[in-house]
């Protein structure tokens, strides 16, 4: 089955710098990437998600790139901001298998001000 | 529109007890997914429902759980008899059948589970 490793599991950064998480999968049959951040107490909610026929994708401060021949994927937040403090998950899936969600471990993000 | 609710929010139970866990879906989603995250580790799919029916139920634990979705509405997961390690916060999640490549899962808060 499929296997999706997050890197790092915690990341640090001062507000307006950019951070990036890096996620690898296993299956290359996988079609579909998405991004959560969950915040305390609430559910994991889709920030960003990107198809395996795009390279990059763009939502204001948040990008998706994907490298299929690599099977890795990654989400870059720019100008980050103190709420942006969050546990980001990716996850990887294809329609094949029901478009299950594999995710990655998770990584806790602190903006620090 | 209202999105994926579920309850409890919490739950404290004893080892042997009984838990069911309920959620609604968005109105209108026929596809319905349980997910399980346990402590400290990654977010893993339990089993999944196209309206009443079980698609792919590969996740689940043991026949300890029992996902029911009567109607093809609200699902409950029941959990009898409960042992320690299923503690953990249980998801539910919900789309849309379409002809695209994927639909996007809806989130609900979770149920925190905490079985002593």
């Amino acid at each position: 089955g499929e296997n999706v490793e997050q890197h790092p599991s915690t990341l640090s950064v001062q507000e307006g710098d950019s951070a990036v998480i890096k996620c690898t999968y296993s299956d290359s049959a996988s079609n579909y990437f998405p991004w959560y951040k969950q915040e305390l107490g609430k559910g994991p909610q889709l920030i960003i998600d990107i198809r395996s026929n795009v390279g990059e994708k763009k939502d204001q401060r948040i990008a998706v790139t994907l490298n299929k021949t690599a099977k890795h994927f990654s989400l870059h937040i720019t100008e980050t901001q103190p709420e942006d403090s969050a546990v980001y998950f990716c996850a990887a899936s294809r329609r094949a298998a029901g478009n299950k969600l594999t995710f990655g471990g998770g990584t806790r993000v602190l903006v620090k001000p | 529109e209202a999105g994926v609710t579920q309850f409890p929010s919490h739950s404290v139970i004893e080892k042997g007890q009984t838990v069911t866990l309920r959620c609604d879906p968005i109105s209108g989603h026929d596809n319905l997914y349980w997910y399980r995250r346990v402590m400290g580790k990654e977010i893993k799919f339990l089993l999944h429902f196209v309206k009443e029916s079980k698609q792919d139920e590969s996740g689940m634990p043991n026949n300890r759980f029992l996902a029911e979705r009567t109607g093809g509405t609200y699902s409950t997961l029941k959990v009898q008899p409960a042992e320690l390690e299923d503690s953990g916060v249980y998801f539910c999640a919900s789309s849309q059948v379409t002809s695209t490549w994927a639909e996007t899962q809806y989130f609900g808060p979770g149920t925190r589970l905490l079985v002593l």
